[in-house]
Formats: C-alpha cells, sequence, structure tokens
C-alpha cells in the first residue's frame, strides 16, 4: 500500500523568507510524485512533478523538488517567498503501472502562510 | 490545460436527502475521478468514472451511496445519497489530460456540502 506523509501541517514564514514543505512516502513499488497547491476557494492545480530523470524537479512559481529515493522524500522548495504563495500545498503519488494508474494518494496538506 | 466547472459550487442539505453534483469538462478526456476533501483531512478518492463502462470504486465507498454517471467524455455526475453529517467534505472531480502527458491531473474547483 501505498502512503504519503507531510510532516507539518502549518508552516508560517516571512515574506522573501526560504521555505520547505516536506514530504515522504512508503511504497512497495515505483511511483510518480506530485506537488498541488490550493488556494482559498479554488480547486487544486499542479506545481510540478516528478516522473523519470533528474531528481531536482522545477516547477511554476519559483518552486522546485527534489526526489530522493533513499530517503523516499520529495520535499519541495522555494528560495524566496511571497504573500501571494499563501495556501495549502499537498504531496501525492501515483503507482506505474497496474490496475492503479492514475489514482493519486495524497498527504494531508500542509498550509504555508507567508506574512509581510 | 483541461477547464473543469462543477456544479452546485456549494449547497448545505438535510439528512436523508440526495444531492447530484455535476462535473463539466471543456475537452473530452477518457479518466475522470472524484474525490472527497473532509474538514481537515486529505483527499480521497471516491471512484474512478471512464465513459462507457460501470465506475471503479476504492476500498470504503460503495455504489448505493455514491452513484456515478459518465453519459460521454465530457461530462459525469456524483450523487451523495441519504446523507449525514459525516457526509459534509468538499467533493472533486478531476481529469486526466492525455494531451498534456503522462498522469496530468485536473481538478476541477470542488463542491462544498454542509449536512444538517
Amino acid at each position: 500500500a501505498q502512503s504519503v506523509t507531510q510532516l507539518d501541517s502549518q508552516v508560517p514564514v516571512f515574506e522573501e523568507a526560504p521555505v520547505e514543505l516536506r514530504c515522504n512516502y512508503s511504497s512497495s513499488v515505483s511511483v510518480y510524485l506530485f506537488w498541488y497547491v490550493q488556494y482559498p476557494n479554488q480547486g487544486l492545480q499542479l506545481l510540478l512533478k516528478y516522473l523519470s530523470g533528474s531528481t531536482l524537479v522545477k516547477g511554476i512559481n519559483g518552486f522546485e523538488a527534489e526526489f530522493n529515493k533513499s530517503q523516499t522524500s520529495f520535499h519541495l522548495r522555494k528560495p524566496s517567498v511571497h504573500i501571494s504563495d499563501t495556501a495549502e500545498y499537498f504531496c501525492a503519488v501515483s503507482v506505474l503501472g497496474g490496475s492503479t494508474l492514475g489514482r493519486l494518494y495524497f498527504g494531508r496538506g500542509t498550509q504555508l502562510t507567508v506574512w509581510p | 490545460s483541461a477547464v473543469i466547472s462543477q456544479k452546485p459550487s456549494r449547497d448545505i442539505c438535510q439528512r436523508g436527502t440526495s444531492l447530484t453534483i455535476q462535473c463539466q469538462v471543456d475537452s473530452q478526456v477518457t479518466m475522470m475521478f472524484w474525490y472527497r476533501q473532509q474538514p481537515g483531512q486529505s483527499l480521497t478518492l471516491i471512484a474512478t468514472a471512464n465513459q462507457g463502462s460501470e465506475a471503479t470504486y476504492e476500498s470504503g465507498f460503495v455504489i448505493d451511496k455514491f452513484p456515478i454517471s459518465r453519459p460521454n467524455l465530457t461530462f459525469s455526475t456524483l450523487t451523495v445519497s441519504n446523507m449525514s453529517p459525516e457526509d459534509s467534505s468538499i467533493y472533486l472531480c478531476s481529469v486526466e489530460d492525455e494531451g498534456q502527458g503522462p498522469l496530468e491531473q485536473y481538478f476541477g474547483p470542488g463542491t462544498r456540502l454542509t449536512v444538517t
């Protein structure tokens, strides 16, 4: 079975500070990895995804994430946040192949709040 | 990218009644998914709906409680039947946009359901 753990439910930071949102997963098979963002009263938007290749993935809005297979982690980072980055961030995994192809397993989310 | 709309955006319903949520996509897609996001919780997949076949339900979800229709490649409905307060959640539909690459899922804005 697959599971996703987001270690921090809330992360408050000041504007222009760096931020890291942590995500760990468990799976007995290879996975694809995703980060989604949910702004207030909006649907989820894909930030970035790791399918294969380079372990450092760059996404929209200046975010990037690094896949670490040995640590089964996929932490999201941004060197300098803006107030507009205030949102809920979800880490998700999908299993390669099989009958569950396309099924996303989500973490509980991390609320990022950026203060002026 | 696929644009998804949901109706209604929110509703307050009495226990014992049923609500049908509509999901409309602006392009033809093969796979559509229905998720539930309970307060303070992560997204949980309810079922996968492919056009021309019966929906596939995840463990803990049954067709009698959450009947799904998928009459064509751009539309789906989810009904929450015989509602109880425990059904109060945000319900989201998503689609896999095959034109954007593997596992590129797009989400609707959600339907916020409150059962009293």
